[in-house]
C-alpha cells in the first residue's frame, strides 16, 4: 500500500541542538512532498515543499528538507532549534501528482518535537 | 494571507445530536476539505470538494455529510453525533488543481467532544 511513515512518535532535543525529523514513503514514482508544522491549539502551517528541481528545499522559520531519491526520504532538518520550534510535525505527500484531477494528500502520523531550555 | 477559519474552537455535543461544523475561506479557492485528526493517526480525509455543489468521498466518510452552497463555504455534517466522532477536524482549501500538486492552507481546527 502506498503510505507515508514518520518512524518517530516523539523527539526531544534541547535549545540550540540540531533536529532531524524523518518521513520515508513507498510510492514508485517521485511524489510531491510537504512539511507541515502545527503549534498546540493551532492547525497546520506548511513549512516547505518538494515538487522538482533542486533537491536541497529551504522553508520557512530556518526549516530544510532533503528529498533523496534513492532512499525514499524526505527528512526535515534545522541547526539550531529554538524552544518556539516545540509542536508536531507532519510529512505529508501527494502521489501521482501528474494523473490529473484532484490529488489526494496523505499524511504521515506526525512527529512530536519537545525543546528542553 | 490566506484565511480558513472555523466556526468553533471547542464544541461539546450529545450522542445523538446533530452537529454542524462551519468552514470559511477567503481566498476564493476551488478546493476545500474536511480531515479528522486523531492521535497516532495523523490526517484522515473526510470530504473534499472541488466546486460549489461538488463532492467526493475521502478515506473515512461514514457517519458524515457535507453542504458545499457557497464557493467560500464548506460544511461538515454529524447527522447523528456518536462518541467514536470525538476528535478534532481541520478545514483546509486549496486552489485549483492543474496538474501540479497545490499547497492546502488550514483552520485553527475545532475540538469537538461527544459525550
Amino acid at each position: 500500500a502506498q503510505s507515508v511513515t514518520q518512524p518517530d512518535i516523539h523527539i526531544t532535543v534541547s535549545e540550540g541542538a540540531s533536529l532531524e525529523l524523518r518521513c520515508n514513503y513507498s510510492y514508485g514514482a517521485t511524489p510531491y512532498l510537504f512539511w507541515y508544522v502545527q503549534s498546540p491549539g493551532q492547525g497546520l502551517q506548511l513549512l516547505l515543499k518538494y515538487f522538482s528541481g533542486d533537491t536541497l528545499v529551504q522553508g520557512i522559520k530556518g526549516f530544510e528538507a532533503e528529498f533523496k531519491r534513492s532512499q525514499s526520504s524526505f527528512n526535515l532538518r534545522k541547526p539550531s532549534v529554538h524552544w518556539s520550534d516545540a509542536a508536531e510535525y507532519f510529512c505529508a505527500v501527494v502521489l501521482n501528482p501528474f494523473s490529473g484531477g484532484y490529488n489526494k494528500l496523505i499524511f504521515g502520523a506526525g512527529t512530536r518535537l519537545a525543546v528542553h531550555p | 494571507d490566506v484565511k480558513v477559519t472555523q466556526s468553533s474552537r471547542y464544541l461539546v455535543k450529545r450522542t445523538g445530536e446533530k452537529v454542524f461544523l462551519e468552514c470559511v475561506q477567503d481566498m476564493d479557492h476551488e478546493n476545500m476539505f474536511w480531515y479528522r485528526q486523531d492521535p497516532g493517526l495523523g490526517l484522515r480525509l473526510i470530504y473534499f470538494s472541488y466546486d460549489v455543489k461538488m463532492k467526493e468521498k475521502g478515506d473515512i466518510p461514514e457517519g458524515y455529510s457535507v453542504s458545499r452552497e457557497k464557493k467560500e463555504r464548506f460544511s461538515l455534517i454529524l447527522e447523528s453525533a456518536s462518541t467514536n466522532q470525538t476528535s478534532m477536524y481541520l478545514c483546509a482549501s486549496s486552489p485549483p488543481t492543474s496538474g501540479s500538486a497545490d499547497t492546502q492552507y488550514f483552520g485553527p481546527g475545532t475540538r469537538l467532544t461527544v459525550l
